[in-house]
This record gives C-alpha cells, sequence and structure tokens, in this order.
C-alpha cells in the first residue's frame, strides 16, 4: 500500500520561499510509470493541481503559478519537493501530494497524502 | 486550460435518497483512440484528503460502494449517489485528466436534510 507524508514548515513569510516534502513509503519515486503531483486547497475552496515530477526528472507546472513552482526528486530518500517562490498571502493553503500512474494515458490522482497548511503571514 | 464546472453548488437529500451531481467540461475530455473519457470524481470528507472514487467517467475505483455510480461522455457527466448514507456527507468533485493542467470542478456539497 503506497502511502505520502508530506512535511515543511507551516509559517512562511511573504517573499520567502515556501518549501515542503512528500515522503514516499510502499513505492519507489524511481518507478517507471508514476508520475508525483503537488495540489494545493485554498482555504475552503476547490482544488488546484500544482505540477508533477516523473522519475526521469522531467517536471510540468500549471501555468497560473507563473513559474514560481519547482518540483525536485530525492531518490535516495525517496521524496520529491516542492519550492514555492515569492510566495503573498495568496499561497496560504493545504498543500497535499498525490500519485498517478502513467499505464498506456494518463490516469487519475490514485494515492494522496493528507495534506499540510501552509501560511503565508509576516 | 479545460474548464470544468459542477452543478449544484450544494444539495441536501434524506438518508436513502438518490443524490446527482452534474459536471460540465469546456472542452471534450474523450479520447477516440481507445474510446475512454479522462474525468474522474472524487469525495473530501472534512478534514481529509481528496478519495478517488470513480475514474474513466464510470468505473468505480477499488472497496467503493455500489451506490456510487458515474455516467456521461464528451463534455457532460454526472455522479450518483443512490440510497444517500451519513457516511456520504463531504464535497464531490470531478476532474479532468485529459490533459494538463488537470483541473477540478469548484466542488458540490453534499448534506443529509
Amino acid at each position: 500500500q503506497v502511502q505520502l507524508q508530506e512535511s515543511g514548515p507551516g509559517l512562511v513569510k511573504p517573499s520567502q520561499t515556501l518549501s515542503l516534502t512528500c515522503t514516499v513509503s510502499g513505492g519507489s519515486v524511481s518507478s517507471g510509470g508514476y508520475y508525483w503531483n503537488w495540489v494545493r486547497q485554498h482555504p475552503g475552496k476547490g482544488l488546484e493541481w500544482i505540477g508533477y515530477i516523473y522519475a526521469s526528472g522531467s517536471t510540468s507546472y500549471n501555468p497560473s503559478l507563473k513559474s514560481r513552482a519547482s518540483i525536485s526528486l530525492d531518490t535516495s530518500k525517496n521524496h520529491f519537493s516542492l519550492n514555492l517562490s515569492p510566495v503573498t498571502a495568496a499561497d496560504t493553503a493545504v498543500y497535499y501530494c498525490a500519485r498517478l500512474e502513467y499505464n498506456s494515458g494518463w490516469q487519475p490522482l490514485d494515492y494522496w497524502g493528507q495534506g499540510t497548511l501552509v501560511t503565508v503571514s509576516s | 486550460d479545460i474548464v470544468m464546472t459542477q452543478s449544484p453548488d450544494s444539495l441536501a437529500a434524506s438518508l436513502g435518497e438518490r443524490a446527482t451531481i452534474n459536471c460540465k467540461s469546456s472542452q471534450s475530455v474523450f479520447y477516440d483512440s481507445n474510446n475512454k473519457n479522462y474525468l474522474a470524481w472524487y469525495q473530501q470528507r472534512p478534514g481529509q484528503p481528496p478519495k478517488l472514487l470513480i475514474y474513466w467517467a464510470s468505473t468505480r475505483e477499488s472497496g467503493v460502494p455500489d451506490r456510487f455510480s458515474g455516467s456521461g461522455s464528451g463534455t457532460e457527466f454526472t455522479l450518483t449517489i443512490s440510497g444517500l448514507q451519513a457516511e456520504d456527507v463531504a464535497v464531490y468533485y470531478c476532474q479532468q485528466y485529459y490533459n494538463t493542467p488537470w483541473t477540478f470542478g469548484q466542488g458540490t456539497k453534499v448534506e443529509i436534510k
């Protein structure tokens, strides 16, 4: 059973960098066929896809974030990370990591972490 | 981007009643090459992450009760809960995975009347 767990600071100052890590257990981030995603949810609002990374290191991001997001992979620690910079109060949200499979085409997001709330405030 | 629009924003139904949620996409999410609709439904209970319920518009994820069913094709889709249970109180989201950026509907809150 794949499990994902987000970790990182719960409070970030405006204009600084939000850094989160998603640790994967029960599976390997270096396995082919899986894409590792970040999704966020503003308080009381809907879901917004941030981006993904593949085992090869290739990435894709939501253009709405205007190139502020960066996702990286650490296969030795079996985790992947999100950096978002510079942040504003509008980046206050619950951040989820999630997995999707590519099997003869895209599949839905099937495993999700529990989420971590990040507040941007001075 | 493909815009996903759900209706209604919220609904209240009695225990055992049917609840129906609609989802429209701004462009078709159907691939002719494999005859599949790239449309998923998620359930999000309070304080929990989203949980995958339905994919390919109508295929239930393993372990999902059969009172949940999905239908539709192209740009119009429906999630039906046949026989609403107390544990079904949640927000439900549709999502397209036809192309990036993956996009979600705004959510439909389901409550018990």
